[in-house]
């Protein structure tokens, strides 16, 4: 158990709707990251909050937003879902340092289905 | 642009042999290269991590090699047992201020047969 707790486990949902994925960090870890799991693209990140604010941007999707609140935790956005869109998203965070997140925790993700 | 390239895609062992993966790297701007095992319906978890001012790391029974000309690494898993069968990612971050993003390889499914 990584410490990095995500919910829901699950998502089912038609295309045009819009869901949203919460995901807990470590305790004392400022960093959230989330990526986007999927078989023809692998692992790709998307986003990066610090502390509540964004820091990092990889390939996400206009339709895509996150944010991270005062009390660190964070949530994935995502609107007019497509078929596409169905894969695993996982939230990982790290430590607070100087450097940066070099050690990244994921959770164990949430699956969604697009219907 | 794939910047991490991984292989092979899928790897079968013997118990007690040793597992070999291999990625390789783009971007010389990168100073963090982990890890990470995934079990099927589980989150990746970081396995072993190393900084290219290091050759050579060993946890266990597992070794990251490490060649900063060549932009190569790879993962052995000595003495595999069937309980290391899973995926392997390999990855590679470089930092930003307190921006940092893993950018990941394709993956390697290992089977290790009992």
């Amino acid at each position: 158990d990584s410490g990095v707790t995500q919910t829901p486990k699950h998502l089912i949902t038609a295309t045009g709707q819009r869901v949203t994925l919460r995901c807990s960090p470590r305790s004392g870890d400022l960093s959230v990251y989330w990526y986007q799991q999927s078989l023809d693209q692998g692992l790709q990140f998307l986003i990066q909050y610090y502390n509540g604010e964004e820091r990092a941007k990889g390939n996400i999707l206009e339709r895509f937003s996150a944010q991270q609140f005062p009390d660190l935790h964070s949530e994935l956005n995502l609107s007019s879902l497509e078929l596409g869109d169905s894969a695993l998203y996982f939230c990982a965070s790290s430590p607070r340092g100087t450097s940066g997140g070099t050690e990244q925790f994921f959770g164990p993700g949430t699956r969604l289905t697009v219907l | 642009q794939q910047q991490v390239k991984q292989s092979p895609q899928s790897l079968i062992v013997q118990k007690g042999g040793i597992s070999i993966i291999n990625c390789a790297y783009e971007n010389t701007a990168f100073d963090y290269f982990p890890w990470y095992q995934q079990f099927p319906g589980k989150g990746p978890a970081l396995l072993i991590a190393i900084r290219p001012d290091v050759s050579e790391k060993k946890e266990g029974r597992f070794t990251i090699s490490f060649n900063k000309s060549a932009k190569q690494f790879s993962l052995h898993i000595m003495d595999s047992q069937p309980g290391d069968s899973a995926t392997y990612f390999c990855a590679a971050s470089k930092s930003s201020g307190s921006a940092r993003q893993l950018t990941f390889g394709s993956g390697t499914q290992l089977t290790v047969l009992p």
